[in-house]
């Protein structure tokens, strides 16, 4: 079975400064995707990334980049000039393609805080 | 708008008296899931559907029902609550990937259960 693991329960950033999320995974599979979800207070989960394993170059999205390291297992998200609206709960997840349940693991998460 | 549309968003019960959870999505996805947070153990696959009467066990089933006769629809039943229940539940929804369709899932606002 998949597992992904977020070792940081929290982290603190200065607002402008950057700041990096670390995930591991456990996997048997070659094919899968890899998220980054953020929760604010509000408790609605949103994307911020996505990773396909197939793919060598890492993912951007303005702000937030990921450094995927496939052999490694590992999924770091880099946020960028951090703002207090990045304040979050995040979790890193991995997307099960084959066996058929295509199922969705999550890491435990990791609590955010931006200081101004 | 494409939503997932979970009601309710609170809910207080007694022990033993059941109750439903309803999600709908319009994407036209195949894919459905329940998930419950719980702080420290991250998000826990409940049970999923990948399809119009078709599901199956998620990794905490235990208590918990679902049904799928709408490809839109995705209630949660819970025949007899208890308090280890009380929990954040999220109904989520995506195509299945290796149908072609897109990898992200989207999530419901949560429902936050207290079962006393």
């Amino acid at each position: 079975a998949q597992t992904v693991t977020q070792s940081q329960p929290e982290m603190s950033v200065q607002e402008a400064e950057t700041v990096t999320l670390s995930c591991t995974y456990d996997t048997s599979e070659s094919d899968y995707y890899l998220f980054w979800y953020k929760q604010p207070p509000s408790r609605q989960m949103i994307l911020v990334i996505r990773q396909e394993a197939y793919k060598q170059q890492n993912a951007t999205e303005n702000r937030f980049s990921v450094n995927f390291q496939k052999a490694a297992k590992s999924f770091s998200l880099k946020i960028s000039d951090s703002q207090l609206g990045d304040a979050a709960m995040y979790f890193c997840a991995y997307r099960s393609v084959e066996g058929g349940s295509e199922k969705l693991v999550f890491g435990k998460g990791m609590k955010l805080t931006v200081n101004p | 708008e494409a939503q997932v549309t979970q009601n309710p968003r609170y809910l207080i019960t007694v022990t033993g008296k059941k109750l439903t959870v309803t999600c709908s999505q319009n994407m036209n996805h195949e894919y459905m899931s329940w998930y419950r947070q719980d702080p420290g153990l991250g998000l826990r696959q409940i049970y999923y559907s990948m399809n119009v009467e078709v599901t199956d066990k998620g990794d905490v089933p235990e208590g918990y029902k679902v049904s799928r006769k709408e490809k839109r629809n995705f209630p949660l039943i819970l025949e007899s609550p208890s308090p280890n229940q009380t929990s954040l539940y999220f109904c989520a929804s995506s195509f299945v990937t290796r149908q072609g369709g897109g990898t992200e899932a989207f999530f419901g606002q949560g429902t936050r259960l207290t079962v006393v």
